[in-house]
């Protein structure tokens, strides 16, 4: 089975801050990565597919980038409604998912 | 306008049985291969079961393996998923969710909390 690794699994930020979140594959997935936003009692929400394409209506602060086992989750300036938790997703074979990375306020 | 709307969740005894449903609008239900997805209390996220267009293709993870099935009713715009043999570690809020076509997940249903407590 192919285990997901995200770092941190909490990140302090502020407003316009540059957010980077890491997800690690513990073998090669090629660039069949996802990226999802999720907030507290709601269900999650699709941000980026194939490790750098970004889901329609999605702002465009938001990037991923990556191949093979490394990949990253880039918010360019955070504003308010960026406050979540953040979860990677393989699809290299079946699904598994990252444990999540809460980004709160600082 | 895609929605998603599950529903059958409910408190069980170890070793009960529940079956959720899934309600699909807003898009051509038979296109598209559909999941369950679950997260337990305080968790991260655990995919469950994926099902194709026309049923020919159906995935388990391990731990449901044996114990879950999925299926869907494209007559109805409808995906089930048939829970038996449940435990503690199944207790879980479940979501439907549908497949973008590249094995991601573009639309989520509300949730539907499963606790299985005796």
């Amino acid at each position: 089975d192919i285990q997901m690794t995200q770092s941190p699994s909490t990140l302090s930020a502020s407003v316009g801050d540059r957010v980077t979140i890491t997800c690690r594959a513990s073998q090669s997935i090629s660039s069949w990565l996802a990226w999802y936003q999720q907030k507290p009692g709601k269900a999650p929400k699709l941000l980026i597919y194939d490790a750098s394409s970004l889901e329609s209506g999605v702002p465009s602060r938001f990037s991923g980038s990556g191949s093979g086992t490394e990949f990253t989750l880039t918010i360019s300036s955070l504003q308010p409604d960026d406050f979540a938790t953040y979860y990677c997703q393989q699809y290299n074979s079946y699904r598994t998912f990252g444990q999540g990375t809460k980004v709160e306020i600082k | 306008e895609v929605q998603l709307v599950e529903s059958g969740g409910g408190l069980v005894k170890p070793g009960g049985s529940l079956r959720l449903s899934c309600a699909a609008s807003g898009f051509t239900f038979s296109s598209y291969s559909m999941n369950w997805v679950r997260q337990a209390p305080g968790k991260g996220l655990e995919w469950v079961s994926s099902i194709s267009s026309s049923s020919s293709y159906i995935y388990y993870a391990d731990s449901v393996k044996g114990r879950f099935t999925i299926s869907r009713d494209n007559a109805k715009n409808s995906l089930y998923l048939q829970m038996n043999s449940l435990r503690a570690e199944d207790t879980a809020v479940y979501y439907c969710a549908r497949d973008k076509g590249v094995v991601v997940y573009d639309y989520w249903g509300q949730g539907t909390l499963v606790t299985v407590s005796s």
